[in-house]
């Protein structure tokens, strides 16, 4: 099992310019969730989906942040137009159902986005 | 407001003695405690859980003590080894995370120096 995918790894970018991440869950999982890591709020969850239906994204910090999940193996948060503040490490993860049961979500290896 | 709060940023402990983490929270409608493991550039792997209507929870090396009415929780770790150094987090969630709502502390280094 190749884990939860995400791509790039690193990204730096212009203020303004608009940012793309991706992410690829692991097969058979039915949630999805975006999380995003400061130093000064730590890991905070922006949205998650259910069986490819975006079901909670009052995390989500502004409109500038969207987030799609086309099929059950792949989703996209992105934003449009990038600020510096955005900079941080961004994390997907999936979990077999919406619950954490005793083993909670397994994450990516996340995406550091700079925006400069 | 921070619900799940880990007080100490970083923790240093000798190699072969015990490593103490600590996690407090404020919502009384937890019931599921998480700890999670993160190395620089990696994502959080999950480490141990407990359930709220556990005490005690051990797995190896390491044990997650749970304390309701305190609202606290700890991870022990004995013996810590050089390679137990990363971040923990602790985690927690209501409704045994129906609602997506896993939470998350912000995280506390261990150093474990041989």
């Amino acid at each position: 099992d190749a884990g939860v995918i995400q791509s790039p790894r690193h990204e730096v970018t212009e203020m303004g310019q608009e940012v793309t991440l991706r992410c690829k869950p692991i097969s058979g999982h039915n949630s999805l969730f975006w999380y995003r890591q400061t130093m000064m709020r730590g890991l905070e969850l922006l949205i998650y989906f259910n069986n490819n239906v975006p079901i909670d994204d009052s995390g989500m910090p502004e409109d500038r942040f969207s987030a799609k999940m086309p099929n059950a193996s792949f989703s996209t948060l992105k934003i449009q137009p990038s600020e510096p503040r955005d900079s941080a490490v961004y994390f997907c993860a999936s979990s077999l159902t919406l619950g954490t049961g005793k083993s909670g979500y397994t994450f990516g290896s996340g995406t550091r986005l700079t925006v400069v | 407001d921070q619900q799940v709060k880990q007080n100490s940023p970083s923790l240093s402990v000798q190699e072969g003695r015990i490593s103490i983490l600590n996690c407090d929270y404020t919502n009384s409608m937890f019931d599921y405690f998480l700890w999670y493991k993160k190395y620089p550039a990696e994502g959080p792997t999950f480490l141990i859980s407990i359930s709220s209507i556990k005490d005690k929870n051990e797995d190896g090396r390491f044990t997650v003590f749970l304390n309701k009415s305190a609202k606290h929780l700890s991870l022990h770790i004995v013996p810590s080894q050089p390679g137990d150094s990363a971040v923990y987090f602790c985690a927690a969630s209501a409704w045994g995370g129906s609602q997506g709502n896993l939470i998350f502390g912000k995280g506390t280094k261990l150093s474990v120096k041989p």
